[in-house]
Protein backbone atom coordinates (compact mmCIF):
# COMPACT_ATOMS: atom_id res chain seq x y z
CA UNK A 1 0.00 0.00 0.00
CA UNK A 2 1.54 3.36 -1.32
CA UNK A 3 1.29 6.27 1.74
CA UNK A 4 1.58 9.54 0.95
CA UNK A 5 3.11 11.66 3.82
CA UNK A 6 2.31 15.25 4.63
CA UNK A 7 3.22 17.35 7.89
CA UNK A 8 -0.37 17.10 10.13
CA UNK A 9 -0.13 21.32 10.25
CA UNK A 10 1.86 23.87 10.23
CA UNK A 11 1.68 27.61 11.93
CA UNK A 12 2.62 30.81 9.82
CA UNK A 13 2.63 34.66 10.47
CA UNK A 14 0.91 36.55 8.29
CA UNK A 15 3.96 37.88 5.62
CA UNK A 16 6.09 34.66 6.51
CA UNK A 17 6.75 31.85 4.58
CA UNK A 18 6.10 28.27 4.66
CA UNK A 19 6.78 24.90 2.96
CA UNK A 20 4.79 21.36 2.86
CA UNK A 21 6.70 18.83 2.03
CA UNK A 22 5.49 15.25 0.33
CA UNK A 23 6.80 12.07 0.35
CA UNK A 24 6.16 8.42 0.54
CA UNK A 25 6.57 6.03 2.85
CA UNK A 26 8.76 3.80 1.18
CA UNK A 27 10.97 5.42 -1.45
CA UNK A 28 11.41 8.59 -2.89
CA UNK A 29 9.09 11.22 -5.15
CA UNK A 30 10.17 11.66 -8.44
CA UNK A 31 8.75 14.01 -11.56
CA UNK A 32 7.61 11.10 -12.65
CA UNK A 33 4.67 10.81 -9.82
CA UNK A 34 3.50 14.19 -11.55
CA UNK A 35 2.81 15.49 -7.86
CA UNK A 36 -0.08 18.07 -7.86
CA UNK A 37 -1.15 20.81 -5.18
CA UNK A 38 -4.85 21.38 -3.32
CA UNK A 39 -6.39 23.87 -1.60
CA UNK A 40 -9.23 23.10 0.60
CA UNK A 41 -11.63 24.90 2.82
CA UNK A 42 -14.15 23.57 4.92
CA UNK A 43 -17.50 23.12 3.17
CA UNK A 44 -15.82 23.30 -0.22
CA UNK A 45 -14.69 21.95 -2.99
CA UNK A 46 -10.91 21.52 -3.19
CA UNK A 47 -9.04 24.04 -5.51
CA UNK A 48 -5.95 23.30 -7.85
CA UNK A 49 -3.10 24.91 -7.43
CA UNK A 50 -0.25 23.51 -8.56
CA UNK A 51 0.19 20.69 -11.30
CA UNK A 52 3.91 18.92 -12.36
CA UNK A 53 5.43 19.77 -9.81
CA UNK A 54 6.06 23.28 -10.25
CA UNK A 55 3.27 24.95 -12.84
CA UNK A 56 0.55 26.87 -10.96
CA UNK A 57 -3.19 26.45 -12.46
CA UNK A 58 -4.91 29.50 -14.09
CA UNK A 59 -5.84 32.38 -11.31
CA UNK A 60 -3.51 30.81 -8.28
CA UNK A 61 -1.29 33.46 -7.32
CA UNK A 62 2.61 33.96 -7.78
CA UNK A 63 2.99 33.77 -3.75
CA UNK A 64 2.22 29.31 -3.83
CA UNK A 65 5.13 28.00 -6.05
CA UNK A 66 5.83 24.03 -6.07
CA UNK A 67 9.10 22.22 -6.24
CA UNK A 68 11.44 19.30 -5.11
CA UNK A 69 13.37 19.31 -1.88
CA UNK A 70 15.47 16.25 -1.67
CA UNK A 71 13.11 13.32 -2.43
CA UNK A 72 9.91 15.10 -1.75
CA UNK A 73 7.44 17.60 -3.60
CA UNK A 74 7.53 20.48 -1.44
CA UNK A 75 4.51 23.48 -1.46
CA UNK A 76 5.55 27.29 -0.63
CA UNK A 77 3.37 30.06 0.36
CA UNK A 78 5.62 33.24 0.53
CA UNK A 79 4.13 35.87 1.79
CA UNK A 80 1.57 34.10 3.31
CA UNK A 81 -2.43 35.80 3.86
CA UNK A 82 -5.43 35.26 5.88
CA UNK A 83 -7.27 33.86 3.81
CA UNK A 84 -4.37 31.18 3.06
CA UNK A 85 -5.27 29.23 5.92
CA UNK A 86 -6.87 26.25 4.71
CA UNK A 87 -5.80 22.21 4.25
CA UNK A 88 -3.65 21.58 1.52
CA UNK A 89 -3.62 18.14 -0.13
CA UNK A 90 -0.40 16.60 -2.06
CA UNK A 91 -1.21 14.49 -4.82
CA UNK A 92 1.15 11.70 -6.88
CA UNK A 93 -0.44 9.81 -10.07
CA UNK A 94 1.49 6.58 -9.47
CA UNK A 95 0.99 5.46 -13.34
CA UNK A 96 -1.83 3.16 -14.46
CA UNK A 97 -4.47 5.63 -13.81
CA UNK A 98 -3.90 5.38 -10.39
CA UNK A 99 -3.58 8.19 -8.19
CA UNK A 100 -2.52 8.46 -4.40
CA UNK A 101 -3.71 11.31 -1.91
CA UNK A 102 -0.97 12.77 0.95
CA UNK A 103 -3.30 12.86 4.44
CA UNK A 104 -3.08 16.70 4.18
CA UNK A 105 -1.60 19.82 5.84
CA UNK A 106 -3.52 22.21 7.82
CA UNK A 107 -1.90 25.40 7.54
CA UNK A 108 -2.90 28.11 10.55
CA UNK A 109 -1.64 31.62 9.52
CA UNK A 110 -1.43 33.48 12.88
CA UNK B 1 -15.03 25.60 -17.93
CA UNK B 2 -15.42 22.28 -17.37
CA UNK B 3 -18.28 21.67 -15.10
CA UNK B 4 -19.38 18.89 -13.03
CA UNK B 5 -22.09 17.40 -11.08
CA UNK B 6 -23.03 14.82 -8.77
CA UNK B 7 -25.90 13.33 -8.03
CA UNK B 8 -27.69 10.19 -5.92
CA UNK B 9 -29.32 9.40 -2.39
CA UNK B 10 -27.98 11.28 0.23
CA UNK B 11 -28.95 8.65 3.00
CA UNK B 12 -28.03 4.58 2.00
CA UNK B 13 -28.62 1.85 4.42
CA UNK B 14 -25.79 -0.39 5.93
CA UNK B 15 -25.35 -3.30 3.65
CA UNK B 16 -26.78 -1.38 0.62
CA UNK B 17 -25.37 -0.30 -1.99
CA UNK B 18 -24.11 3.57 -2.77
CA UNK B 19 -24.71 4.96 -6.57
CA UNK B 20 -23.71 8.37 -7.48
CA UNK B 21 -23.82 10.11 -11.12
CA UNK B 22 -21.80 12.83 -12.37
CA UNK B 23 -23.14 15.14 -15.13
CA UNK B 24 -20.12 16.59 -17.09
CA UNK B 25 -21.26 19.83 -19.17
CA UNK B 26 -19.31 22.03 -21.34
CA UNK B 27 -16.87 19.26 -22.16
CA UNK B 28 -17.49 15.95 -24.19
CA UNK B 29 -16.76 12.83 -21.35
CA UNK B 30 -15.89 11.20 -24.81
CA UNK B 31 -12.16 13.46 -24.74
CA UNK B 32 -9.46 11.48 -24.67
CA UNK B 33 -7.57 14.51 -22.54
CA UNK B 34 -9.35 13.21 -19.75
CA UNK B 35 -10.06 10.48 -17.06
CA UNK B 36 -13.02 10.82 -14.75
CA UNK B 37 -12.57 10.19 -10.95
CA UNK B 38 -14.27 9.92 -7.99
CA UNK B 39 -13.04 11.10 -4.73
CA UNK B 40 -14.31 10.98 -1.51
CA UNK B 41 -13.81 12.56 2.25
CA UNK B 42 -15.16 11.53 5.67
CA UNK B 43 -16.04 13.83 8.47
CA UNK B 44 -13.07 15.82 9.51
CA UNK B 45 -10.57 13.50 7.31
CA UNK B 46 -8.69 13.72 4.11
CA UNK B 47 -9.40 13.11 0.51
CA UNK B 48 -9.26 9.80 -0.60
CA UNK B 49 -8.94 8.90 -4.41
CA UNK B 50 -11.65 5.74 -4.84
CA UNK B 51 -11.45 5.29 -8.15
CA UNK B 52 -11.10 6.79 -12.19
CA UNK B 53 -12.24 5.83 -15.57
CA UNK B 54 -11.27 6.70 -19.51
CA UNK B 55 -14.24 7.33 -21.98
CA UNK B 56 -13.28 4.13 -23.55
CA UNK B 57 -14.32 2.32 -20.32
CA UNK B 58 -10.94 1.41 -18.81
CA UNK B 59 -11.22 1.30 -15.08
CA UNK B 60 -8.83 2.17 -11.93
CA UNK B 61 -9.23 1.12 -8.61
CA UNK B 62 -8.05 2.14 -5.25
CA UNK B 63 -6.91 -1.34 -4.58
CA UNK B 64 -8.39 -0.97 -0.83
CA UNK B 65 -12.12 -0.50 -2.16
CA UNK B 66 -11.28 -2.63 -5.73
CA UNK B 67 -13.72 -4.99 -4.01
CA UNK B 68 -17.13 -3.00 -3.76
CA UNK B 69 -16.51 -0.36 -6.20
CA UNK B 70 -17.65 0.54 -9.90
CA UNK B 71 -17.21 3.23 -11.74
CA UNK B 72 -19.11 3.11 -15.59
CA UNK B 73 -19.07 5.13 -18.24
CA UNK B 74 -22.21 6.70 -20.17
CA UNK B 75 -21.05 8.49 -23.26
CA UNK B 76 -24.79 9.28 -24.34
CA UNK B 77 -25.22 11.34 -21.59
CA UNK B 78 -22.03 12.73 -20.77
CA UNK B 79 -22.35 10.95 -17.35
CA UNK B 80 -20.18 8.83 -15.62
CA UNK B 81 -21.22 6.77 -12.17
CA UNK B 82 -20.28 5.05 -9.30
CA UNK B 83 -21.46 2.57 -7.27
CA UNK B 84 -19.89 1.02 -4.20
CA UNK B 85 -21.33 -2.11 -2.64
CA UNK B 86 -22.04 -3.19 0.92
CA UNK B 87 -21.68 -0.33 2.56
CA UNK B 88 -20.83 0.63 5.69
CA UNK B 89 -20.90 3.78 8.48
CA UNK B 90 -17.14 4.19 7.53
CA UNK B 91 -18.49 4.96 4.02
CA UNK B 92 -20.05 7.88 5.02
CA UNK B 93 -18.49 11.07 3.40
CA UNK B 94 -18.73 13.38 0.97
CA UNK B 95 -18.50 12.39 -2.60
CA UNK B 96 -16.81 14.61 -5.31
CA UNK B 97 -16.62 14.09 -8.99
CA UNK B 98 -13.51 15.25 -10.96
CA UNK B 99 -11.83 15.27 -13.99
CA UNK B 100 -8.55 14.37 -14.64
CA UNK B 101 -6.30 16.08 -16.99
CA UNK B 102 -3.99 13.18 -19.17
CA UNK B 103 -3.12 16.16 -21.62
CA UNK B 104 1.06 16.17 -22.11
CA UNK B 105 1.94 14.02 -19.31
CA UNK B 106 0.04 16.67 -16.89
CA UNK B 107 -2.17 13.87 -14.72
CA UNK B 108 -3.74 16.31 -11.93
CA UNK B 109 -7.41 16.65 -10.88
CA UNK B 110 -8.07 19.90 -12.52
CA UNK B 111 -12.12 20.49 -11.65
CA UNK B 112 -14.09 19.47 -9.38
CA UNK B 113 -17.65 19.11 -8.56
CA UNK B 114 -18.91 20.59 -5.83
CA UNK B 115 -19.37 17.23 -3.56
CA UNK B 116 -22.39 15.54 -2.23
CA UNK B 117 -22.83 14.08 1.32
CA UNK B 118 -24.00 10.47 1.63
CA UNK B 119 -24.87 9.12 5.01
CA UNK B 120 -24.84 4.99 5.58
CA UNK B 121 -27.68 4.66 8.30
CA UNK B 122 -30.32 2.96 9.15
Amino acid sequence: QTVVTQEPSFSVSPGGTVTLTCGLSSGSVYLSYYPSWYQQTPGQAPRTLIYNTNTRSSGVPDRFSGSMLGNKAALTITGAQADDESDYYCVLYMGSGIWVFGGGTKVTVL
Amino acid sequence: QLQLQESGPGLVKPSETLSLTCTVSVASISSSNYYWGWIRQPPGKGLEWIGSIYYSGSTYYNPSLKSRVTVSVDTSKNQFSLKLNSVTAADTAVYFCASANIVATKYYFDYWGQGTLVTVSS
